[in-house]
């Protein structure tokens, strides 16, 4: 198993331009969640998903869409990137059934810069 | 909202002492995980410990231990036997037992190990 892996592993953008981020994950997870981890601020959840077809806003969701249009995959699009984008982006996925611990994957990172 | 607050940046300790960090939560919710995640300069998300809140004993990994007081809200690490490749930064994080398994990450403390 691969576990959870996310592409690409570095960008560099131009203002104003557009990119999807890939997470994509084996373990059939139902739960996928998007983080991006500034310095000083911690990792902060910008969009979520319960299963596949469905998704959600978390803290920091402006800026940033998703889709899951498949279980195994969590797609984060930046249609007109901002500098304020710049960031490292985490993937993360865990097994989803209620009121059971499920142990969180995470996968290594994005680090994306916005000139 | 649950908030999670780490008050201190920077910790540093010498080899084979020990060092505690701190953290501090805000909930209404009774039952919810605690944990404390490692994040080395590979940047990947490492679980070290994780605590349940319905538990009263303290979790315990080897040469890390949690002091978790549920009144006052508050969930120190301790690493005993500091080892160089203690070195990294220490997120505290928050999740409730049902739901969605989002995670709410304090802002981190980076921890130097000194020879």
């Amino acid at each position: 198993n691969a576990g959870v892996t996310q592409t690409p592993k570095f960008r560099v953008l131009k203002t104003g331009q557009s990119m999807t981020l890939l997470c994509a994950q084996d373990m059939n997870h139902e739960y996928m969640y998007w983080y991006r981890q500034d310095p000083g601020m911690g990792l902060r959840l910008i969009h979520y998903s319960v299963g596949e077809g469905t998704t959600a806003k978390g803290e920091v969701p402006d800026g940033y869409n998703v889709s899951r249009l498949k279980k195994q995959n969590f797609l984060l699009g930046l249609e007109s990137a901002a500098p304020s984008q710049t960031s490292v982006y985490f993937c993360d996925s865990s097994r989803g059934l209620d009121r059971i611990y499920n142990e969180q994957f995470f996968g290594p990172g994005t680090r994306l810069t916005v000139l | 909202a649950q908030t999670v607050t780490q008050s201190q940046p920077e910790m540093s300790v010498q080899e084979a002492e020990t060092v505690t960090l701190s953290c501090t939560y805000d909930t209404s919710e009774s039952d919810y995980y605690l944990f404390w995640y490692k994040q080395p300069p590979s940047r990947q998300m490492i679980l070290v410990i994780r605590q349940e809140a319905y538990k009263q004993q303290n979790a315990t990994e080897n040469r890390f231990s949690v002091n978790f007081q549920k009144a006052a809200k508050s969930f120190s690490l301790k690493i005993s036997d500091s080892q160089l490749g203690d070195a990294a930064m220490y997120f505290c994080a928050y999740r409730l037992d049902r739901g969605t398994d989002k995670l709410i990450f304090g802002t981190g403390t980076r921890l130097q190990v000194f020879p």
